[in-house]
Parts: structure tokens; C-alpha cells; sequence
């Protein structure tokens, strides 16, 4: 199946800094990329996702960025906020779903 | 967003008994559901992927004779952990996908504690 790599696994970031999460995949048949942020004992919900024929796509604080020949994706979020802090998730799918490892950002006051 | 319901939220057993849970989209027919089992502070790691009406997919080293999932129909799938174990003890969260729809929607997840 597809092999979806994450860092950093851990992040902190004074707030009103930029933070950037990095995602590489294996399987070339992978065309969706959502992003999930997952807060402690809650559900995963996405905040952002990008298909393959897409090279960057933007929703206010968070952009998402994709280049497919190097299988490689990444999550942008700007002018961080403490709200901000949470696990967050990278996923590659084609028919099945596959997760990153999680990177837990901090945002600090 | 669509809404994917998922119940007990907890269940505590104890070891040799077999547990249910369910997942149900409350709002659109979910084509497909995939069964993830996340430990703490790690990630989500899929267990099967099951289609309305066929049988699931299993992903490598998932015994589908201990996680028995159950896709009757396009609301409701079921994951039963027989024979539990205290190693069977995480906690187990569904989501579903509906017709050519590329996001996922997750259940609330259930905490399985096997005594």
C-alpha cells in the first residue's frame, strides 16, 4: 500500500509565526491530499485538501502546496494562533486512505 | 459537512468477549468506509476499507477473523472486535466517503478499554 512519510513530528512556533508541515508519498496512483486537524479526544476534520492536477491551493492562514513529480506535499499555515495548536494529519489516497504520522504543533502566546 | 456518527463513544469489556461498533452516515450514502485504529499520540492507522454490499479489504497484518466488518448498507458499517484482549484495547474511529466525493468524514471514535 502507500507510504506516506511526516515531519517534523513535533512543532512549536511563537504565535503569529509561519509553520510548515512537510508530506512525501510513494504510490504514484495517489490523486487526493487532504490535511486533517486533529484536536485532543476529537474527531479528525479537514481543513484543506488538493487533488493531483493542482499545484498550490490557498484558504486564508493555510495553503497547501503539491508537487506530484517529486511526491511531495506540504501544509503552510500563517500567522499562527494558539487555536492553532493540534495534531495535524497529511493523507495520499486513491481508493484507500493513507495517514502521515501526525505533527503535534504548538503555537505559543 | 456530512455527519458520520459512531457508537459507544466508550465500551470497557472484559478479556474473551466480542464488541460492536457502529458507524452510520446520518446524511448522505457513504459508498465506502474505512476503519482506522489510532494508539496514543500516533497516527491513524487503516485497518480495512469496506464497500457497501462486498466484502472488506484488509489491510496487511489485520487479522479479518478478529475485526469482522460488516458493510450491509450505504449508512451503516460495523466493526466487531471478537475474542478481545487487553493489546486490543486503542481507540477505533471510522469515516466514510460518499459517491465520487473525495473527502473523508470521521466518526467520533470509540475507546475500546479490554479489561
Amino acid at each position: 500500500g502507500e507510504n506516506v512519510e511526516q515531519h517534523p513530528s513535533t512543532l512549536s512556533v511563537q504565535e503569529g509565526d509561519s509553520a510548515v508541515i512537510k508530506c512525501t508519498y510513494s504510490d504514484s496512483a495517489s490523486n487526493y491530499f487532504p490535511w486533517y486537524k486533529q484536536e485532543l479526544g476529537k474527531r479528525p476534520q479537514l481543513i484543506i485538501d488538493i487533488r493531483s492536477n493542482v499545484g498550490e491551493k490557498k484558504d486564508q492562514r493555510i495553503a497547501v502546496t503539491l508537487n506530484k513529480t517529486a511526491k511531495h506535499f506540504s501544509l503552510h499555515i500563517t500567522e499562527t494562533q494558539p487555536e492553532d495548536s493540534a495534531v495535524y494529519f497529511c493523507a495520499a489516497s486513491s481508493n484507500q486512505f493513507y495517514f502521515g504520522t501526525g505533527t503535534s504543533l504548538t503555537v505559543i502566546p | 459537512g456530512a455527519v458520520v456518527s459512531q457508537h459507544p463513544s466508550r465500551v470497557i469489556c472484559k478479556s474473551g468477549t466480542s464488541v460492536k461498533i457502529e458507524c452510520r452516515s446520518l446524511d448522505f450514502q457513504a459508498t465506502t468506509m474505512f476503519w482506522y485504529r489510532q494508539f496514543p499520540k500516533q497516527s491513524l492507522m487503516l485497518m480495512a476499507t469496506s464497500n457497501e454490499g462486498s466484502k472488506a479489504t484488509y489491510e496487511q497484518g489485520v487479522e479479518k477473523d478478529k475485526f469482522l466488518i460488516n458493510h450491509a448498507s450505504l449508512t451503516l458499517s460495523t466493526l466487531t472486535v471478537t475474542s478481545a484482549h487487553p493489546e486490543d484495547s486503542s481507540f477505533y474511529i471510522c469515516s466514510a466517503r460518499g459517491w465520487g466525493a473525495g473527502e473523508l468524514f470521521f466518526g467520533e471514535g470509540s475507546r475500546l478499554t479490554v479489561l
